[in-house]
């Protein structure tokens, strides 16, 4: 079955201890991007990579870093969290980077910084 | 910056009504248009994916148009059911960018 899977669904940590939500495709997407949806706010783009070893920042990117060694994997690491950070992220990918292509959602993300 | 509004925030119909949401964007130079489904505390289906060069797309009781110039695009749900009570996003992409409404939430009532 076609995906966007990510782990773990749910997190609660503390202010400062680095975490790492993993996001993984099996549709050979080359795009993939990161969200952080809160009331109020909407969703907001966080990074986005064309493709291996391509990565650029969204709206959002403070406090966030990614990597795209490998297709398939996205990671989103929180280096030093806080609590500003609390959110339900997202991770999508899309088949091509032209742009034109559906974008696909993971299941989310909810991460609780205490 | 791209900025995408969605109005009504939230709509309440009874069932079999026919359902119409508004998705407005400030710069019309966009690749595509996608409209999602979001559940509470579930992640976002896609709906339809209507190019830029397209003026609308259909699938089953589902139809959106898209007029670029005017920076506007609407949902159409035909003879909406409960199970159509959920929150509904539109999203631009231009350039590598997408850009969320903030979402119309929908509670259609038996």
């Amino acid at each position: 079955e076609a995906q966007v899977t990510q782990n773990p669904r749910y997190l609660i940590t503390v202010t400062g201890k680095k975490l790492t939500v993993t996001c993984s495709q099996n549709m050979n997407h080359e795009y993939m991007s990161w969200y952080r949806q809160d009331p109020g706010l909407g969703l907001r783009q966080i990074y986005y990579s064309m493709n291996v070893e391509v990565t650029d920042k969204g709206d959002v990117p403070e406090g966030y870093k990614v990597s795209r060694k490998e297709k398939r994997n996205f990671p989103l690491i929180l280096e030093s969290p806080s609590p500003n950070q609390t959110s339900l992220y997202f991770c999508a990918s899309s088949l091509t980077v032209a742009n034109t292509g559906e974008l696909f959602f993971g299941e989310g993300s909810r991460l609780t910084v205490l | 910056k791209q900025e995408v509004t969605q109005i009504p925030a939230a709509l309440s119909v009874p069932e079999g009504e026919n359902l119409v949401l508004n998705c407005s964007f400030t710069d019309s130079a966009i690749y595509n248009l996608q409209w999602f489904r979001q559940d509470p505390g579930k992640g976002l289906t896609s709906l339809l994916l209507i190019q830029s060069s397209q003026r609308e797309q259909t699938s089953g009781r589902l139809n959106a148009s898209l007029d670029k110039s005017s920076g506007r695009s609407t949902l159409y749900i035909a003879a909406s059911q409960p199970g159509d009570s959920a929150t509904y996003l539109c999203a631009v992409r231009d350039d590598y960018k997408l850009s969320f409404g903030a979402g119309t939430t929908v509670t259609v009532r038996a």
